[in-house]
């Protein structure tokens, strides 16, 4: 079965501080692993893929294969980051995308 | 470039009764997809349309069927609608059945079923 976990779901910093946002995944084969966010009044929007291995917004994500894992970190947060954050999975080739049930993340000033 | 518009933004229906949701893909896309979220949970995957073929299928009932256009607009139909089935239903757009990064997503139509 393929399923995404996404233990946390409000997540509050200061600006400036380091932010993590944990994403477990279960799936049988080779995944594809994506971030989306979505701000507030805006759309689902892709943040970042780890087949690309690049950062956006200061935002890093690496696939750990051997904890299943895919976390979301960014150095230093900024009040702009605030936003819906949704861990995905895909299989090679699949029709589908399978989300998390997201993180809320709040930047304090 | 116009992205991918949804139609109508806001919806409430009577338990039983039938709806259609609409939407417009992003231009050059030929693929569309379904997925409905529910209130604090992430979107579950309900189809995917490509070339007019409904081609994947999450584990939705019958009652939740589709219709993809010539021009790759496309629909959704819900029958027999239940209490359960309020949610905002997205739509997503993208160019081929093979590039999972490529969705465009549409703003959502939020069905109430009272």
């Amino acid at each position: 079965a393929q399923r995404v976990t996404q233990p946390e779901k409000l997540l509050s910093v200061f600006k400036g501080a380091p932010v993590e946002l944990k994403c477990n995944y279960s799936y049988s084969g080779s995944p594809e692993l994506f971030w989306y966010v979505q701000y507030s009044r805006q759309r689902l929007q892709l943040l970042l893929r780890h087949i690309s291995r690049e950062s956006i917004k200061g935002f890093t994500a690496d696939l750990n294969k051997g904890e299943t894992s895919f976390h979301l970190k960014k150095p230093f947060a900024q009040e702009e980051d605030s936003a819906m954050y949704y861990c995905a999975l895909s299989g090679l080739g699949a029709q589908k995308l399978v989300f998390g049930q997201g993180t809320r993340l709040t930047i304090n000033p | 470039e116009t992205g991918v518009t949804q139609s109508p933004t806001h919806l409430i229906k009577t338990r039983g009764q039938q709806v259609t949701l609409r939407c417009s893909s992003q231009s050059g896309h030929n693929t569309v997809s379904w997925y409905q979220q529910a209130l604090g949970q992430g979107p579950q995957f309900i189809f995917q349309y490509y070339r007019e073929e409904e081609n994947g299928r999450g584990n939705f009932p019958p009652r939740f069927s589709g219709l993809q256009f010539p021009n790759y607009s496309s629909e959704l139909n819900v029958n027999a609608l239940e209490l359960d089935d309020s949610a905002l239903y997205l739509c997503a757009s993208r160019q081929d059945t093979t590039a999972n990064y490529g969705y465009t997503f549409g703003s959502g139509t939020r069905l109430t079923v009272v």
